[in-house]
């Protein structure tokens, strides 16, 4: 079956730090990996989309690697800020042109 | 530029009660438009997307359903509300093709007692 898998233990690291979050996903064939961060009772925020010709891909202290062959894609948060801490969710394109699936995301801590 | 609204932002309602939330967007038109549940701690479930007016797919089978009857308007409604109803309600919409960015609203807490 198709599985979307992120770190469900929340990710403690110190302000400065390059934090990295990993999403996993098995039987999937995206054309794109988008990533979008939730703070607490609000709705997601996109942030990056990566297709899967692309390799990496940034933007300011954001950035995002896709490996299609391993099946994973890595979000990294270079000089991290307090305010960056908040939940983070990758969501994949089912194929097709279908709809989103969505992670149950990581969530990320920065402490001072 | 645009502009999702979702109301209302929390509700506490009965078991057995019904449901109606509304979700409107301005700024564009024909949006793809979603509705989501998102449990206590859990990812979001996509609950029903629409292409058009009129146009409903369901994703989970269950005691909720969905219209659009205007272009930019998306509700959600129960006629009976169950316990396991309460979550945090989330309405998106996109351009096409379907799995474009999606843009979500402010969200409605919902509380079935």
């Amino acid at each position: 079956s198709q599985k979307i898998e992120q770190n469900s233990e929340a990710l403690n690291i110190q302000e400065g730090k390059t934090a990295t979050l990993t999403c996993n996903y098995t039987n999937y064939s995206p054309a794109y990996l988008q990533w979008y961060r939730q703070d607490p009772g609000r709705g997601p925020v996109f942030l990056l989309l990566i297709r899967e010709n692309e390799k990496e891909k940034r933007k300011e202290r954001l950035k995002v690697t896709f490996d299609t062959t391993l099946k994973q894609s890595l979000f990294h948060i270079t000089a991290s800020q307090p305010a960056d801490s908040a939940t983070y969710l990758c969501a994949l394109e089912a194929g097709g042109g279908n709809k989103l699936t969505f992670g149950t995301g990581t969530q990320l801590k920065v402490e001072l | 530029s645009q502009t999702i609204h979702q109301w209302p932002a929390t509700l506490v309602q009965p078991v057995g009660s019904p449901l109606s939330l509304e979700c409107t967007v301005e700024g564009t038109s024909n949006p793809n438009l979603y509705w989501y549940r998102q449990a206590a701690g859990r990812g979001l479930q996509l609950l029903f997307y629409s292409v058009g007016i009129g146009q409903i797919s369901s994703e989970v089978p269950q005691n909720l359903s969905a219209s659009r009857p205007q272009d930019r308007q998306f509700i959600l409604s129960s006629k009976k509300l169950l316990l396991s109803d309460s979550g945090f309600y989330l309405c998106a919409w996109s351009g096409t093709p379907l799995a474009d960015t999606q843009y979500f609203g402010p969200g409605t807490r919902l509380t079935v007692l």
